[in-house]
């Protein structure tokens, strides 16, 4: 099946500092990749919709500044966490839709990133 | 939008045993009804899914049923295992105005199913 390879897989950092987490479709092209972000024992929030060559859409609420998507490629799609506090520690979550057609609505997800800010 | 309820929040049984996870949606124009499970510390793993042309599907002992005029699906698993272990979180896709998806869901609360040997 389709492989989605998200790192790393957990990441301690400073408060201020800035975090990258990468999202990677191995064995497909991923038109669509989304971010999630889950809290312990949560089910997964939508954070962002990214497609490739164009500027992620943004859910309600959440910070486009503080998170920095990019979808560089049809096989990479990165989310930066800018000026991190602790209240951003979190499960970070990726998933890639494969094609092109609008009926193609399987998701596949990455292994996720737990980032804890100091 | 789109909101997905889930039931029950948690659900232990005996190995062998069946266990049942119901949600309920609430935008009849979803379409795509995926069942993803979710071992700690891991992300998702699609398991079954089902479109809103079908009532049942099945795969092994892994099921899921549809009914589109009660809004409502549901996730059967036959013979629970201890491998089965895990948080199942139910989704419905979301469409924007001009009725496209692009792949976007709304998810359940998730179910803690326990299967005790």
């Amino acid at each position: 099946g389709a492989v989605v390879s998200q790192h790393p897989s957990w990441v301690i950092c400073k408060s201020g500092t800035s975090v990258k987490i990468e999202c990677r479709s191995l064995d497909f092209q991923a038109t669509t990749m989304f971010w999630y972000r889950q809290f312990p024992k949560q089910s997964l929030m939508l954070m962002a919709t990214s497609n490739e060559g164009s500027k992620a859409t943004y859910e309600q609420g959440v910070e486009k500044d503080k998170f920095l998507i990019n979808h560089a490629s049809l096989t990479l799609s990165t989310l930066t966490v800018t000026s991190a506090h602790p209240e951003d520690s979190s499960f970070y979550i990726c998933s890639a839709r494969a094609g092109w057609a609008t009926t193609n609505e399987k998701l596949f997800f990455g292994s996720g990133t737990q980032l804890s800010v100091l | 939008g789109e909101n997905v309820e889930q039931h029950p929040s948690t659900l232990s049984v005996q190995e062998g045993d069946s266990a049942v996870i119901k949600c309920t949606y609430s935008d009849s124009a979803s379409n795509y009804f995926p069942w993803y499970k979710q071992e700690l510390g891991k992300g998702p793993q699609l398991i079954i899914d089902i479109r809103s042309n079908v009532g049942e599907k099945k795969d092994q002992r892994i099921a899921v049923t549809l009914n589109k005029t009660a809004k409502h699906f549901s996730l059967h698993i036959t013979e629970t295992q201890p491998e089965d272990s895990a948080v199942y979180f139910c989704a419905a896709s979301i469409k924007d105005a001009g009725g496209t998806s692009y792949g976007k869901l709304t998810f359940g609360q998730g179910t803690i199913l326990t299967v005790h040997p």
